[in-house]
């Protein structure tokens, strides 16, 4: 496709429902980072594949939180027994290849927990 | 980690210039510069690597300096499309995710 493309665009979830927050790179870009944006911030890191591979996780804020990449393309953010403390936007970026390419971001997933 | 923006907040008239100061206070690899409007995707603007290199594009340009750990961003005479959320993201030797910075916003008025 021509840009990252992430759905749904919108979620409200109820607390302690589960959600599946889903991505989908650039053709070809090897790089696939998740961030979360609170409101009236800038964007905190959460996990980064390169392929299929998840070779950081360190951003993810508790064990509820949960990506993966199977096949090295599409990804998807799964969030467990969601809080109020999960409302957020959650984008997704894409890039060609190691440090120094630029990011290329998504539209983003506002979640909201009621 | 998360590196340090300044201004927060600043308005402009069209035409008048700006910058962007973004600060580390870890060794930086990488700067790059990215815009946000309300409601979209960030977007990328520019990177600058290690060696205190500028850079630019139109009317907006950058430069790194490696010895103070710092970026600053100008804008040139400004124009209404610059209103915006800018963000530095610093990377770091060994980690390839970048960190963000607050966020410094951009309005420009007629």
């Amino acid at each position: 496709g021509a840009g990252v493309s992430q759905s749904p665009r919108y979620k409200v979830a109820k607390r302690g429902q589960d959600v599946a927050l889903r991505c989908d790179p650039i053709s070809g870009h090897v790089s696939l980072f998740w961030y979360q944006q609170a409101l009236g911030q800038g964007p905190e890191f959460l996990t980064y594949f390169q392929n299929e591979a998840q070779l950081d996780k360190s951003g993810l804020p508790s064990d509820r939180f949960f990506a993966e990449r199977p096949e090295g393309s599409v990804s998807t953010l799964k969030i467990q027994r969601t809080q109020q403390e999960d409302s957020a936007v959650y984008l997704c970026a894409s890039s060609l290849k190691g440090e120094g390419s630029p990011l290329h971001f998504g539209n983003g997933t506002r979640l909201t927990v009621t | 980690q998360q590196p340090v923006q300044s201004p927060q907040a600043v308005i402009l008239r069209e035409g008048e210039d700006a910058v962007i100061n973004c600060s580390s206070s870890k060794a930086l690899y990488s700067v790059h510069w990215y815009r946000q409007k309300h409601g979209e995707a960030p977007v990328f603007l520019m990177i600058l690597l290690k060696g205190g290199e500028q850079k630019g594009h139109d009317k907006i340009s950058a430069s790194f300096n490696e010895k103070k750990q710092q970026s600053s961003l100008y804008l040139t005479a400004s124009q209404l499309s610059y209103s915006g959320t800018y963000f530095c993201g610093t990377g770091f030797t060994g980690r390839r995710a970048l960190t963000f910075g607050s966020g410094t916003r951009l309005q420009v008025q007629p």
